[in-house]
């Protein structure tokens, strides 16, 4: 089945390690996405990639990065973590151009904690 | 640790009543509607969507009604189900090509026996 998966599943890390998550797709889609979502709240997008044009939100921390060397893969880097970048981390994807479709495919998620 | 997230709203509801979600969105711009379903643990999952030309669509067991005129979007579940138990997030694309979601807050729904 066409999916998207994300490992590992759950993460720990130390105060300022740096840390890779990490999220391949078998649907072939063009737009991948790494969401941030803490506790009973909301997912909350850090960037995207548009083929492979990287997109950021203004308000992610430049902590934050990510890399996505082909069309399956892609992976969201956190330089030095914090306490409070303990979340769940969701990967996503969509299809964009001719046949487009607005609907987000997620993935199961990495949980992050940071000890 | 993760800080301490916000109390979501809860909907209670006894198992083989129908539920109602609602939504409010902010964009009058926005041109396509999605209701997700995230299970404890889980990724959102896909349970219905909407375009901005229609008022209504109707799923298994699942209808979206969307007003345009309050900005206002539900989700109706009929012969709610313990499987149902879940937070439900709306979310509207913003009117952008790539297809950009705004989450809701998101609803916890508790199904009781």
């Amino acid at each position: 089945d066409a999916m998207v998966i994300q490992n590992p599943r759950y993460q720990v890390t130390q105060f300022g390690k740096p840390v890779t998550l990490s999220c391949s797709q078998t649907l072939n889609h063009n737009v991948m996405y790494w969401y941030q979502q803490k506790s009973s709240q909301a997912p909350k997008l850090l960037f995207h990639y548009y083929d492979k044009d990287f997109n950021n939100e203004a308000d992610t921390p430049d902590n934050f990065q990510s890399r996505r060397p082909n069309t399956s893969f892609c992976f969201l880097d956190i330089r030095s973590p914090g306490l409070g970048d303990a979340a769940m981390y969701l990967c996503a994807t969509s299809r964009s151009g001719t046949r487009a479709s607005n609907e987000q495919f997620f993935g199961p998620g990495t949980r992050l904690t940071v000890l | 640790g993760e800080s301490v997230g916000l109390h979501l709203p809860t909907l209670s509801v006894q198992e083989g009543d129908n539920s109602i979600i609602n939504c409010a969105y902010s964009n009058s711009a926005s041109d396509y509607f999605i209701w997700y379903k995230q299970e404890s643990g889980k990724g959102p999952q896909f349970i219905i969507d909407i375009r901005s030309n229609m008022d209504k669509r109707q799923g298994q067991r699942v209808t979206v009604l969307l007003n345009k005129t309050v900005k206002h979007l539900s989700l109706q579940i009929a012969a709610t189900q313990p499987g149902d138990s879940a937070v439900y997030f709306c979310a509207e694309n913003l009117g952008n090509s790539w297809g950009k979601l705004q989450f809701g807050a998101g609803t916890q729904v508790v199904v009781t026996p």
